[in-house]
């Protein structure tokens, strides 16, 4: 079964960090592009990263720029991101999702993790 | 201020059908594939169509998807209560480098 599982959330006060995992499996891992989207509280999808299969590309959305850092370890099929200088406005469920081959889109959701900066 | 524009709220009674609609420019839907997500309350998006048009398996028959220009448009036929979530559309923005998302669409089965 093809399945991602996000982990790392939690509460962190701002200007703190915070590192997400998330741990893929049933399916070749290498092979995909991977992306974290969020989700603040009551609001719409906002994707903030993607990487390429090899990691040797990646993009982020102008918000996170210089504050989040995407990877991936291939050997251990998983996905991260690091968060620094996080901000209240920065409070969501991030969710890690694989794009499919042949631009079919985000076809793999984690359940998500909720993330948030509050003192 | 999404950079896809999509209507807040559409509804419909069971067995109508509903579309949703969403607004674009030449950077993101004018060349790029649309996709479509619902989203059911309290869990993760589910990827409902993919390349302006393309269902995955197991997405019934009553989504479609089309695209005209830099807009694409989202219908539902034979509206069913379990049809009630948000939908959001997205696409690649070439200007940005970024994927981008509408603001969703609320549907209401009344």
């Amino acid at each position: 079964e093809v399945q991602l599982v996000e982990s790392g959330g939690g509460l962190v006060q701002p200007g703190g960090s915070l590192r997400l995992s998330c741990a893929a499996s049933g399916f070749s891992f290498s092979s995909y592009w991977m992306s974290w989207v969020r989700q603040a509280p009551g609001k719409g999808l906002e994707w903030v990263a993607n990487i390429k299969r090899d990691g040797s590309e990646i993009h982020y959305v102008d918000s996170v720029k210089g504050r989040f850092t995407i990877s991936r370890d291939n050997a251990n099929n998983s996905l991260y991101l690091q968060m620094n200088s996080l901000r209240a406005e920065d409070t969501a469920v991030f969710y890690c999702a694989r794009e499919g081959t042949n631009r079919a889109g985000f076809d793999t959701w984690g359940q998500g993790t909720l993330v948030t900066v509050s003192s | 201020q999404s950079v896809l524009t999509q209507p807040p709220s559409a509804s419909g009674t069971p067995g109508q059908g509903v579309t949703i609609s969403c607004s674009g420019s030449s950077s993101n839907i004018g060349s790029n594939y649309v996709y479509w997500y619902q989203q059911l309350p309290g869990t993760a998006p589910k990827l409902l169509i993919y390349r302006n048009n393309q269902r995955p398996s197991g997405v019934p028959d009553r989504f479609s998807g089309s695209k005209s220009g830099t807009s694409a448009s989202l219908a539902i036929s034979g509206l069913r209560s379990e049809d009630e979530a948000d939908y959001y559309c997205a696409a690649w923005d070439n200007s940005l480098s970024n994927w981008v998302f509408g603001g969703g669409t609320k549907l209401t089965v009344l």
